[in-house]
């Protein structure tokens, strides 16, 4: 089966730096992707880790650990308009390659 | 914008009945997805379709169907509406089976 855990909820104070938590459990994988969604709107892609380690793109970075089956998204220079649900969600592999989303980390910014 | 389009964006229907909602992939795309969020739900996995060939279902009811046309754009069959069908259902595509799926804007379903 699959499973991907994220906690439901985290709080955060502008100008500071937030990390969520994925943790997953696949019958393959394929590669692991962050995604942001902001309330009743499309989620937009993030970033996209296949091998260990940490990208970085801006504000933003992502980690993965393919043996701990684990990944971060680590928000930096946090500001009001991050206040959003991020998701995490892995590329199963195999003939199917589903892509299964977790159900998403509430950021919360505060001032 | 993504460059992914679905139609129409809102929808209100009654129960028992039969809707169709439309995903034009992005240009190049092969790979097709649908989603169903319903209110502060998670996206749920419904069905991936690439390049005309159905690829992978997921928690579908065997009262939605979909398929993938010729042209690449996909069309999602919801019928015999109940309430709990009422959700945002979003269509992601992507060029192949491995690379970032990119998102419509989701077509908003209410059945009353």
């Amino acid at each position: 089966g699959q499973n991907i855990d994220q906690p439901t909820e985290m709080t955060a104070t502008e100008g500071a730096i937030v990390q969520i938590n994925c943790t997953y459990q696949t019958s393959g994988f394929n590669g692991l992707f962050w995604y942001q969604q902001h309330a009743g709107e499309a989620p937009t892609f993030l970033s996209y880790n296949v091998l260990d380690g940490l990208e970085e793109k801006g504000r933003f970075s992502s980690f993965l650990s393919r043996s701990k089956g684990y990944s971060y998204l680590l928000l930096k220079e946090l500001q009001m308009k991050d206040s959003a649900s991020y998701l995490c969600a892995v590329r199963s592999g195999g003939a199917t390659n589903k892509l299964i989303f977790g159900t998403g980390t509430l950021l919360a910014v505060q001032p | 914008d993504s460059g992914v389009t679905q139609t129409p964006k809102h929808l209100i229907t009654a129960t028992g009945q039969r809707v169709t909602l439309r995903c034009s992939p992005r240009s190049g795309d092969l790979s097709v997805y649908w989603y169903q969020q319903s209110l502060d739900q998670g996206l749920q996995f419904l069905i991936q379709y690439y390049n005309g060939e159905e690829r992978a279902k997921g928690n579908i009811l065997e009262r939605f169907s979909a398929q993938q046309f010729p042209d690449l754009h996909s069309e999602l069959n919801l019928s015999s509406l109940e309430l709990g069908d009422s959700a945002l259902y979003f269509c992601a595509s992507s060029v192949d089976q491995g690379t970032e799926a990119f998102f419509g804007q989701g077509t908003r379903l209410t059945v009353v």
